[in-house]
């Protein structure tokens, strides 16, 4: 079984809205930041934004208010919704787990330790 | 803040020694990560902190800098080495990657 095992619609018709699902099978959401990224043939790879254990998130402000990323402790999950996709969002989705480094009381991210398997989405028209 | 990878690709034989410098568009201090990705696979944390290798990482993979310029220098290359490297900075939001650098076979 994969640390994380991503899922969700792999055709999303323009305009309309992404989304993903992440389970997480490698620890908890202690101690971690829970991240969305994305990567194009074109643009390479994309961090989309990060949801922490707390629930305070942080988004690419290249997405603007496009992009909501919310977890669910119960199921030791998280989630990506995007809305107003284009062809422009065709891509493979990946969720991940970064490592949080410490500064006393408050934590920042350090690097990714775990992929999901990714998912590739097609935008169409 | 944006990461420039230099080069883009490069051609080189088993036993060579590579080195992928990475520029940020400020400094971020050593607040940089590398990742390799194969084909067909997702990315895997070669080095963090600049010059920390991961565990398991082969120790002909090494890394520095500061401040604005980073290189990842792979020491004889392997057949398993062949593939794109990335360089992410975590020093402030939003986290960027780099381009990515293609190591092929000469």
């Amino acid at each position: 079984q994969e640390e994380l095992q991503q899922w969700g619609a792999r055709l999303v018709k323009s305009s309309e809205t992404l989304s993903l699902n992440c389970a997480i099978y490698v620890g908890s959401f202690s101690d971690h930041f829970w991240a969305w990224i994305r990567q194009t043939p074109g643009k390479g790879l994309e961090w989309l934004g990060e949801i922490n254990e707390s629930g305070k998130t942080n988004y690419n402000p290249s997405l603007k208010s496009r992009i909501s990323i919310s977890m669910d402790t119960s199921k030791n999950q998280f989630f990506l919704n995007l809305a107003s996709m284009s062809a422009a969002d065709t891509a493979i989705y990946y969720c991940a787990r970064m490592k949080s480094l410490h500064f006393g009381v408050s934590s920042v991210p350090y690097y990714i330790d775990y992929w999901g398997q990714g998912s590739p989405v097609d935008v169409s028209s | 803040i944006q990461l420039t990878q230099s080069p883009s690709s490069l051609s080189a034989s088993v036993g060579d020694r590579v080195t992928i410098t990475c520029r940020a568009s400020q400094d971020i201090s050593t607040y940089l990560v590398w990742y390799q990705q194969r084909p067909g696979k997702v990315p895997k944390v070669l080095i963090f902190s600049t010059s920390t290798l991961q565990s398991g990482v082969p120790s002909r993979f090494s890394g520095s800098g500061s401040g604005m310029d980073f290189t990842l220098t792979i020491n004889s290359l392997q057949p398993e080495d062949f593939a794109t490297y990335y360089c992410q900075q975590v020093k402030s939001y939003p986290l960027t990657f780099g381009g990515g650098t293609k190591v092929e076979i000469k």
